[in-house]
């Protein structure tokens, strides 16, 4: 998995609480990304990272926040969660733009 | 609006057969078509990937044919066998054109079944 970790790996929270899924990766990989994943839809970026403090949306960032501090972590905050946000998270780490995208184990959240 | 179309959404094979999966994008700038498998619980990984610049490319039992003036591309799994069982994801993403990033664009999946 290319030395990428995600935490925590399951979740279960209540709906309006905060909740923040982090992304530490040991390949030193410029860009980092945000994936969710739902039967029927695929993945869909959430939120990508281009370098620290660089950070833009995706295609479903409503609802979501993200920061970089950090080259080798990046962190995804779901400002208040909601029932719509239950799903399994993808971190994707990238050397460089237009190429391969390696993919972390997977966080899967149950907001309640 | 969906920019990468993939079908079918579940696919049954018997051991030895060829599977296709077919994916079709919309936008002409895309110039980078991975293909990603993934196992129940884990992560997608890269399986084989085609640039515009080739009309196919084989590694192993695995084939990319890349259609550009149809914006079409498909995957062959020849000889599939049950440890072929996964999700197969295509996706395309453009290299950097004044603010947009090359950021990879999934299709919806599918769901392959290689029966023994």
């Amino acid at each position: 998995d290319a030395g990428i970790t995600q935490s925590p790996r399951h979740k279960v929270t209540e709906t309006g609480t905060p909740v923040t899924l982090r992304c530490h990766q040991t390949e030193n990989h410029r860009y980092m990304y945000w994936y969710r994943q739902d039967p029927g839809h695929g993945l869909r970026l959430i939120h990508y990272s281009y370098g620290v403090k660089d950070t833009d949306k995706g295609e479903v960032s409503d609802g979501y926040s993200v920061s970089r501090s950090k080259t080798e972590d990046f962190l995804l905050t779901l400002e208040s969660a909601t029932s719509s946000q239950t799903s399994v998270y993808f971190c994707a780490t990238g050397p460089s733009l237009n190429t391969e995208a390696f993919f972390g184990q997977g966080t899967r959240l149950t907001v309640v | 609006q969906q920019q990468v179309k993939q079908s079918p959404q579940s696919l049954i094979v018997q051991k030895g057969g060829i599977s296709i999966i077919n994916c079709a994008y919309e936008n002409t700038a895309f110039d980078y078509f991975p293909w990603y498998q993934q196992f129940p619980g884990k992560g997608p990984a890269l399986l084989i990937a085609i640039r515009p610049d080739v009309s196919e490319k084989k590694e192993g039992r695995f084939t990319i044919s890349f259609n550009k003036s149809a914006k079409q591309f498909s995957l062959h799994i020849m000889d599939s066998q049950p440890g072929d069982s996964a999700t197969y994801f295509c996706a395309a993403s453009r290299g950097y054109y004044g603010g947009s990033q090359g950021n990879l664009i999934f299709g919806k999946g599918t769901k392959l079944s290689v029966k023994p």
